[in-house]
């Protein structure tokens, strides 16, 4: 099946100082990656739609401006917090949709857990 | 809105069977999709339906009613391993996921 990978897995930082995100299909090309987060005991929440090569799309209420979204390629996406703080402490998923596939099926990566303190 | 449900918590025996279901109202259906998620960890894929009927997997099946919009995933032989998160989510018009809040298993012995 097709692989997605996250780095780093967990990542510990001082609050005001921005962390970066990498997700990659490892066997596919992905044109649309989503990014999720995921607060303790909740669904998953997604923050934006990203597509290779164009200015990802955001949900309501995710500030664009600190969630920085890249998708410089068809196998590489990156989430950038910018100035973090302890409430952005959480867990953050990212997915790849393999445009060849019909049903359209997420593969999701392992995810990157974020403690900002 | 677009709203998924699903219970919030299931309990059951090792080797039994269980049923969880999954109610949507979504602008648009694409396939309805069922994950597992233990704690800590990502969703992985169990199953995806789009037409009417029961797809079976190993211990695992999903059943879809388009008409009714409605969903079930049904594990069979319970193992100790299963108590995870079961999310079920939507695929509507735009091709955008509409994630449940998922259904947390716990698996007694």
């Amino acid at each position: 099946g097709a692989v997605v990978s996250q780095h780093p897995s967990w990542v510990i930082c001082k609050s005001g100082t921005s962390v970066k995100i990498e997700c990659r299909s490892l066997d596919f090309q992905a044109t649309t990656m989503f990014w999720y987060r995921q607060f303790p005991k909740q669904s998953l929440m997604l923050m934006a739609t990203s597509n290779e090569g164009s200015k990802a799309t955001y949900e309501q209420g995710v500030e664009k401006d600190k969630f920085l979204i890249n998708h410089a390629s068809l196998t590489l996406s990156t989430l950038t917090v910018t100035s973090a703080h302890p409430e952005d402490s959480s867990f953050y998923i990212c997915s790849a949709r393999d445009a060849r596939e019909d049903h359209n099926e997420q593969f999701f990566g392992p995810g990157t857990r974020l403690t900002v303190l | 809105g677009q709203n998924i449900d699903q219970p919030t918590e299931m309990t059951a025996t090792e080797g039994a069977i269980v049923q969880i279901n999954c109610t949507y109202q979504t602008s648009g259906f694409n396939g309805l999709f069922w994950y597992q998620q233990h704690a800590g960890e990502a969703p992985t894929f169990l199953s995806y339906n789009v037409l009417d009927g029961l797809e079976e997997k190993g211990r695992f099946s999903s059943f879809l009613s388009r008409s009714k919009g409605y969903s079930y995933l049904l594990l069979k032989e319970l193992q100790m391993k299963d108590s995870a998160s079961y999310l079920c989510a939507v695929l509507d018009s735009n091709y955008q996921l509409i994630w449940g809040a998922g259904t947390k298993l716990i698996i007694k012995p």
